[in-house]
């Protein structure tokens, strides 16, 4: 059974300060989606990793995709309260002769004024 | 363009009971997949449509039951509700099934709880 684990499960911080939450896996993803989701809401996809050792940057959210594709993270600078939600992680695996997501259980992250 | 609707959005039910939730997906999409989702343990793959057929089913009992319409349109039914079914079900459309870039458009959920 393909596994996504996310830590940390909960993070609490000031506003200002900067934080690093992970996605790590034993397996190899063809890709990896962040998604972020507010209460009251649905998930919306932030960005998507494919290459081993791809960097992507959202203003002040930096993603990265390990080199074997079976780890990421996402750091964020100087956070702001608007960055507080669950931040989840999401693999395509292939299924058949497509893909299927693994998703993780997700980061609770509040950023505090 | 329409975003993913869900409804209702909340709903109270007993256990025994049985319930059906709706999902109209993003005018075009025709993928609809539905989650399961409680705190702690994110989001619970339940069963993925396209093109009115199951492509994919997670891990959960056969009380749970989909189906899609000839215009993309999902339902999604538990019968003999438990008081566990209680959750966020989420529902998400995509243009395509199965791409490993496929971005997933959610919908806000229907808040599930079974008394």
């Amino acid at each position: 059974t393909q596994l996504l684990e996310q830590s940390p499960q909960f993070l609490s911080i000031q506003e200002g300060e900067n934080l690093t939450v992970y996605c790590n896996s034993s397996s190899v993803f063809s890709s990896l989606q962040w998604y972020r989701q507010e209460p009251g809401e649905g998930p919306v996809l932030l960005v998507t990793v494919v290459t081993g050792g791809e960097v992507k940057k959202l203003k002040r959210l930096t993603f990265q995709f390990g080199d074997a594709r079976k780890d990421s993270s996402l750091h964020i600078t100087a956070a702001q309260p608007g960055d507080t939600g669950l931040y989840l992680c999401a693999g395509a695996s292939p299924f058949g002769s497509n893909y299927q997501l693994i998703w993780g259980a997700g980061t609770k992250l509040i950023i505090k004024p | 363009k329409a975003g993913v609707t869900q409804t209702p959005r909340y709903l109270i039910k007993t256990r025994g009971q049985q319930v059906t939730l709706s999902c109209s997906p993003i005018s075009g999409h025709r993928s609809v997949s539905w989650y399961q989702q409680t705190p702690g343990q994110g989001l619970q793959f339940l069963f993925e449509y396209f093109s009115e057929t199951q492509r994919n089913k997670g891990n959960f009992p056969g009380r749970f039951s989909g189906r899609q319409f000839s215009n993309s349109r999902s339902e999604m039914n538990v019968s003999t509700l438990e008081l566990g079914d209680s959750a966020l079900y989420l529902c998400a459309s995509s243009v395509w099934t199965g791409g490993r870039n496929n971005e997933q458009f959610f919908g806000p959920g229907t808040r599930l709880t079974v008394l």
